[in-house]
């Protein structure tokens, strides 16, 4: 069974400073993931995605996650984070079924 | 270039009522997910269309949940009738292919309470 795991649910961060949020995961097959960030009363909007290659994906607003194999992880990660940064973000993945498994999502707060 | 499209943004409605949400994927894209997300669950999937083809529903949680995609660009979501343990934020996304590898593209969500 395929699953992932974001062990945080709330991460703060002061503005300026560089932010992680963490993802786990768990699948039988090679992986697939994805970071997707929810606005207050919004949808997910697409960060970024893992398939194949580089093990370092760039996304949107200056956003990159590294798939690391042997630690199962894909942690989202900003040099510089921005108060505007401030959301929900959740992790996913999936391994040749046709849907998504999503983590619980991470809060995150960057402090002016 | 338009996003997915649901309708309506905002449903309050009355326990036992039957209720319709809408969504209209992104042109040209041909797999569609219905999701459910509330605070004790998280973000669930519920069912996923390709080519307007039902694939799995097992996510849907009774016979009270139903859902259809007659066409291409639209498809929708029923629950007859609706209890208040349905009360959550119902997202739609679309995506262009049915590879699994494909980014799939959210709507904005219907939230829904059922009193």
């Amino acid at each position: 069974a395929q699953s992932v795991a974001q062990p945080e649910d709330q991460v703060n961060v002061a503005e300026g400073n560089p932010l992680t949020v963490k993802c786990t995961y768990s699948v039988s097959g090679n992986p697939y993931l994805f970071w997707y960030v929810q606005y207050p009363n919004r949808g997910l909007q697409f960060l970024l995605k893992y398939i194949t290659g580089d093990n370092l994906v760039k996304g949107s607003y200056g956003f990159e996650a590294e798939f690391n194999k042997s630690q199962t992880s894909f942690h989202l990660k900003k040099p510089s984070a921005l108060v505007s940064d401030s959301a929900l973000y959740f992790c996913a993945v999936g391994t040749g079924a046709n849907n998504l498994f999503f983590g619980t999502g991470t809060r995150l707060t960057v402090i002016p | 270039d338009a996003g997915v499209i649901q309708s309506p943004r905002h449903e309050v409605t009355e326990m036992g009522q039957e209720v319709t949400l809408r969504c209209k994927p992104i042109s040209g894209h041909n797999s569609l997910f219905w999701y459910r997300q509330t605070m004790m669950r998280g973000l669930e999937l519920l069912i996923y269309f390709n080519n307007n083809v039902p694939i799995d529903d097992s996510g849907m949680p009774e016979d009270r949940f139903s859902a259809k995609m007659p066409n291409a660009s639209f498809s929708t979501l029923k629950i007859q009738p609706s209890e208040p343990r349905d009360s959550a934020v119902y997202f739609c996304a679309s995506r262009m292919t049915s590879v699994y590898t494909d980014t799939q593209y959210f709507g904005p969500g219907t939230r829904l309470t059922v009193l």
